[in-house]
């Protein structure tokens, strides 16, 4: 089994909410991953959890806070979002987070910022 | 840095064709991993197939091959007879070592089946 899932699919929020995605794996995955995916391109890496603790974080601004509560669960706590943050949010696990180790993704959380 | 470039932004095959997505990269590594993921319409990305730098043998997975030329610095993904699921868009990635399993993605390839 390599499923990955995320909630909600779809999210519609203004400015001034504050709301949170969840990702969740079962895999026994030791790494998760926050990506942040505009139509048409690639997606962008935003955070790395490796062994629940916050590896990398690629200089994303602090209105985005990610949260490992356990091995099987990555949230992106938002708050005070802006219109340009509208995109496809990915959350994806691998084994670990060594060179090599294979991204599996979830189908994402299409969020838009009105 | 790592660059890598697709260069096809779209592309099209008729059904049960063959198909060849062009992927190129810019690295000093002599270690690294190669991936294709494809993506459909409001689907998610799954991995379609990789390649160590190491091993000289091309992968495969069914359907799907790949023209692994290291000293070029080439990617290709090759895709037997078309189906019309294959209608996605394609994500070329790179990953050196030692960077945290993080992946150097390309822009992307839109490939539409016709039937």
């Amino acid at each position: 089994d390599t499923e990955v899932t995320q909630t909600p699919k779809h999210l519609v929020m203004g400015m001034t909410n504050k709301k949170s995605l969840k990702c969740e794996q079962h895999m026994g995955h030791r790494a998760m991953y926050w990506y942040k995916q505009k139509a048409k391109k690639p997606p962008e890496l935003m955070f790395v959890y490796s062994y629940e603790k916050l590896s990398i974080n690629e200089s994303v601004p602090s209105r985005f806070s990610p949260e490992c509560p356990n091995s099987s669960l990555l949230n992106l706590h938002l708050h005070a979002l802006q219109p340009e943050d509208s995109a496809l949010y990915l959350c994806a696990s691998s084994q670990g987070s060594g060179s090599q180790e294979t991204q599996y993704f979830g189908p994402g959380t299409r969020l838009l910022v009105l | 840095a790592q660059t890598v470039t697709q260069s096809q932004p779209e592309m099209s095959v008729q059904e049960a064709e063959t198909v060849t997505l062009s992927c190129t990269y810019d690295t000093s590594e002599s270690n690294y991993y190669l991936f294709w993921y494809k993506q459909p319409p409001s689907r998610q990305m799954i991995l379609v197939i990789r390649q160590e730098a190491y091993k000289q043998q091309n992968a495969t997975e069914n359907r799907f091959s790949v023209n692994f030329q290291k000293a070029a610095k080439s990617f290709s993904l090759k895709i037997s007879d078309s189906q019309l699921g294959d209608t996605a868009m394609y994500f070329c990635a790179f990953m050196p070592p030692n960077t945290g399993n993080q992946f150097y993605f390309g822009t992307g390839t839109s490939l539409t089946v016709i039937p």
